[in-house]
């Protein structure tokens, strides 16, 4: 079944302490995005990629980052988590940018950090 | 600032009757409205969606409804049943644009 695959589904790291969440999908989706989901929120887009094309959330603090190597996959690298960065992280594809176009989701990947 | 509002965090519905969630939004912009469900240790995943030149969606036991005046949107579910229990997201984009922006969510419980 063609999806949207996200690992490890929980990480735990440790307060300032570098980590990367990674995406891929089986869809071939031109386009991705991340999201930061925490508890009893909204989730609250961080950035996403149109192909090899950068786009970063006005709000996205620069502790975020993201790569896109290749069509099916994509990563989010954190460089110095805080507290306040323990979340859900879910990634999502979709065919295009447009509004019309529905987001494919993997099933997240839940971050603590100690 | 939440753009996409739903307000009831939670609702209990007896198996077999209507379920309505409601959504409001603040962007006079927004034209286009999806609903999303997620399962526990899931992501979510699509439900419905409806587009602004229209007032109603219908997709077997599932109708959107949309009152731009009032900036408002209801999902129906009728009849609910026990596999319904989830949490359900409204989102909410411009057609020219390219994110969703997405409300809290309320989690429905379908008693059986």
């Amino acid at each position: 079944d063609a999806m949207v695959i996200q690992n490890p589904r929980y990480q735990v790291t440790q307060f300032g302490k570098p980590v990367t969440l990674s995406c891929s999908q089986t869809l071939n989706h031109n386009v991705m995005y991340w999201y930061q989901q925490k508890s009893s929120q909204a989730p609250k887009l961080l950035f996403h990629y149109y192909d090899k094309d950068f786009n970063n959330e006005a709000d996205t603090p620069d502790n975020f980052q993201s790569r896109r190597p290749n069509t099916s996959f994509c990563f989010l690298d954190i460089r110095s988590p805080g507290l306040g960065d323990a979340a859900m992280y879910l990634c999502a594809t979709s065919p295009q940018t447009s509004g019309s176009g529905t987001q494919y989701f993997g099933p997240g990947t839940r971050l603590l950090v100690l | 600032d939440q753009q996409v509002k739903q307000n009831s965090p939670s609702l209990s519905v007896q198996e077999g009757r209507i379920s309505i969630l409601n959504c409001d939004y603040t962007n006079s912009m927004f034209d286009y409205f999806l609903w999303y469900k997620k399962y526990p240790a899931e992501g979510p995943t699509f439900l419905i969606s409806i587009s602004s030149i229209k007032d109603k969606n219908e997709d077997g036991r599932f109708t959107v409804f949309l009152n731009k005046s009032a900036k408002h949107l209801s999902l129906h579910i009728v009849p609910s049943q026990p596999g319904d229990s989830a949490v359900y997201f409204c989102a909410a984009s411009s057609l020219t644009g390219n994110q969703f922006y997405f409300g809290t969510g309320t989690s429905l419980t379908v008693i059986p």
